[in-house]
This record gives C-alpha cells, structure tokens and sequence, in this order.
C-alpha cells in the first residue's frame, strides 16, 4: 500500500466554523507533512512531523493546527479562517530522510465563504 | 534553503525525448536533488533522485553534473500522460527528521501530439 489517503476531498466552511482535514498512511513513514497550494503556485510547507513530534513550523498563523495523533494519521485543525486560505491542502509522507522518496495525497480543496 | 531555477515552460513532441534543466549553483554536499511532478487536479509524484551520479528509473533518468551545480530531467519518449508541472527540489541531508522538501516554481511541460 503506497498511498496517502486525505479526507475530505472538497470542504467549504464559513469563518467561524472549525474543521479538521485528515490524512492517512500505513507505509510505516515516520515522516509526515502539510502543504497548501493556491492555484497555479507551487505547494508551499506548512509543517513537518517527525516520529510524532513537530520538527518544522513555517511560520503558519495558529488558526491552521497540526496534531500528530499516531505514526499513521496527521490532522489539521481549522479555526476562523480567512477567504484567502481557500487552497488545496496537501499531505505527503516519507521515510524521513532525505534520500527517500515521499508520496503525496490528493489533497482537500478547502474554500472559505 | 538553496534554491533551483528552470525555465517557467517547454514544449514538446509526443515520442521526442525531453531534457529538463535545473539550475542549483548553492547547492550544498549533503543535498538531495529530487525530482516531482504534479498532473493536473492531482498531488504531486515522486519521479527521480540522485546525489552525485546519474540515475534512472522506469520513469526518467537524472543526468547530474560534476559539479553538481545543475541537473537535466530526461524523459526517454514523452507521452501525452507526461504533460505535468516538474519540479526540481534540492532535499537537504537532516538525520531522524523529515527535513525539507520545499518547491520551486517548476517547469510546466506540455506535450503535442
């Protein structure tokens, strides 16, 4: 099984909604990270967990909330977003070095109204 | 984080080969160079990597320069499947964590018939 699995597919929230994104993997990956993408950029990190535990923050504004629950699942929780946060959120796993290569999900397609 | 530069489009012939270049004059010793690519409406794929000498897969080859300042992305025989975004990512050597794997603004491919 070599897939990283995100639910849902498309979400649109209001402002003041909270929701949460989900990504799955079972390849044993101990590394795992999220990413938006705005339309015709590149993705842009967001965050990187390392056996569970945040290793890199870019700086994301805390209405975007990672959570590590196990090795398998990653989470981010969406608190009072903005329209311009409307994005495809994208979530990749690796071995967690750098000489491996990481697999990426479909991604959830997140408006803000 | 060291950057890449490629050229922001190309074009070409289904069953011409293609030659990708990447530029990544600061790159450092411990750096991977990894190579993705993002079909439209889906995630991004790992296509190849390499640190010093060339690679190839079933997908590409990755033809390195000595000095390893810049890198050709090379498709044997493009298909009309092979129309993506490519990025050129250089991947830097941190043990135990997932590091970074941070995108340039990649080359978008498009294939004629």
């Amino acid at each position: 099984d070599t897939e990283v699995t995100q639910t849902p597919k498309h979400l649109v929230m209001g402002m003041t909604n909270k929701k949460s994104l989900k990504c799955e993997q079972h390849m044993g990956h101990r590394a795992m990270y999220w990413y938006k993408q705005k339309a015709k950029k590149p993705p842009e990190l967001m965050f990187v967990y390392s056996y569970e535990k945040l290793s890199i923050n870019e700086s994301v504004p805390s209405r975007f909330s990672p959570e590590c629950p196990n090795s398998s699942l990653l989470n981010l929780h969406l608190h009072a977003l903005q329209p311009e946060d409307s994005a495809l959120y994208l979530c990749a796993s690796s071995q967690g070095i750098s000489n491996t290569e990481a697999f990426f999900g479909q991604g959830t397609r997140l408006t803000v109204v | 984080d060291a950057k890449t530069t490629q050229p922001n489009s190309m074009e070409s012939n289904e069953e011409e080969p293609v030659h990708l270049p990447c530029n990544h004059s600061t790159i450092s010793g411990t750096d991977y160079i990894h190579w993705y690519r993002q079909l439209p409406s889906q995630g991004p794929e790992y296509v190849i990597h390499g640190l010093t000498s060339n690679v190839n897969n079933r997908m590409a080859s990755l033809a390195i320069a000595e000095d390893r300042k810049s890198s050709t992305l090379i498709l044997h025989r493009a298909t009309l499947r092979d129309a993506a975004v490519y990025y050129c990512i250089l991947r830097e050597l941190i043990y135990n964590q997932g590091g970074k794997l941070i995108f340039g603004q990649g080359t978008e491919l498009s294939v004629k018939p």
